[in-house]
């Protein structure tokens, strides 16, 4: 079945440092990947969103590129600021069989400290 | 800016006992989805509904969950007699279409503690 693989946190950065969190999938198909973030105490919020190979998310300073080739969603920033503390989500929706529910990894929570 | 909302956020009951988690979805979206995050795994999907009828749900969704959309508005997930295992937060989405590019719009979640 669909999987979803990111890395396994926690991730602590200093204000201004580069983030990269790794994502990486299995499934059939062709599939949409989403980046959703979740703020201390709040629900899961999209961050963004890519829908075919070579599409490139990107909201707020954060990116992530779809590569078919690697099967990988990568989410980055060039500077992070501390108002970016909480916990990413890598997500796949598959078009390829007969629902649509969203397959999600661990989360990684990032730490930005001033 | 429209949001779906949960209540209530934190829920705490004996084990056996039966729990509703409510949820309001996006006013003019028509799909509805729980899903549950145990304590440091992933979060899983358990069931998505459209027009008053179940679309999909997951193993996880046995004989002891149930959905329904009592009105116009709520969303409700009913565990009819919750087990330990049970405990985790339960989110509920909405998205205005039934795509794979489509949004799922989630709420803040309620956490659900079996004793």
């Amino acid at each position: 079945g669909d999987s979803v693989t990111q890395m396994e946190g926690p991730v602590t950065l200093s204000e201004e440092a580069f983030l990269t969190i790794n994502c990486t999938y299995t499934a059939t198909g062709y599939p949409s990947l989403f980046w959703y973030v979740q703020y201390p105490g709040e629900g899961l919020q999209l961050l963004l969103k890519a829908t075919k190979a070579d599409d490139k998310g990107s909201n707020k300073g954060f990116e992530a590129t779809y590569r078919k080739e690697t099967t990988s969603f990568h989410l980055e920033k060039g500077s992070v600021q501390v108002s970016d503390s909480a916990v990413y989500f890598c997500a796949l929706s598959n078009s390829g069989g007969s629902n649509y529910k969203l397959t999600f990894g661990k989360g990684t929570l990032l730490t930005v400290n001033p | 800016e429209p949001e779906v909302t949960q209540t209530p956020s934190h829920q705490v009951t004996q084990m056996g006992q039966e729990v509703i988690l409510r949820c309001v979805p996006i006013s003019n979206h028509l799909y509805f989805y729980w899903y549950r995050q145990i304590l440091g795994q992933k979060v899983e999907f358990l069931v998505s509904f459209y027009n008053n009828e179940i679309s999909e749900k997951s193993e996880i969704f046995d004989d002891q969950f149930s959905v329904e959309r009592p009105d116009g508005s709520n969303f409700t997930l009913k565990i009819r007699s919750t087990k330990l295992e049970d405990s985790a937060m339960y989110f509920c989405a909405s998205s205005y279409d039934f795509t794979s590019t489509d949004t799922q719009y989630f709420g803040p979640g309620t956490r659900l503690t079996v004793l």
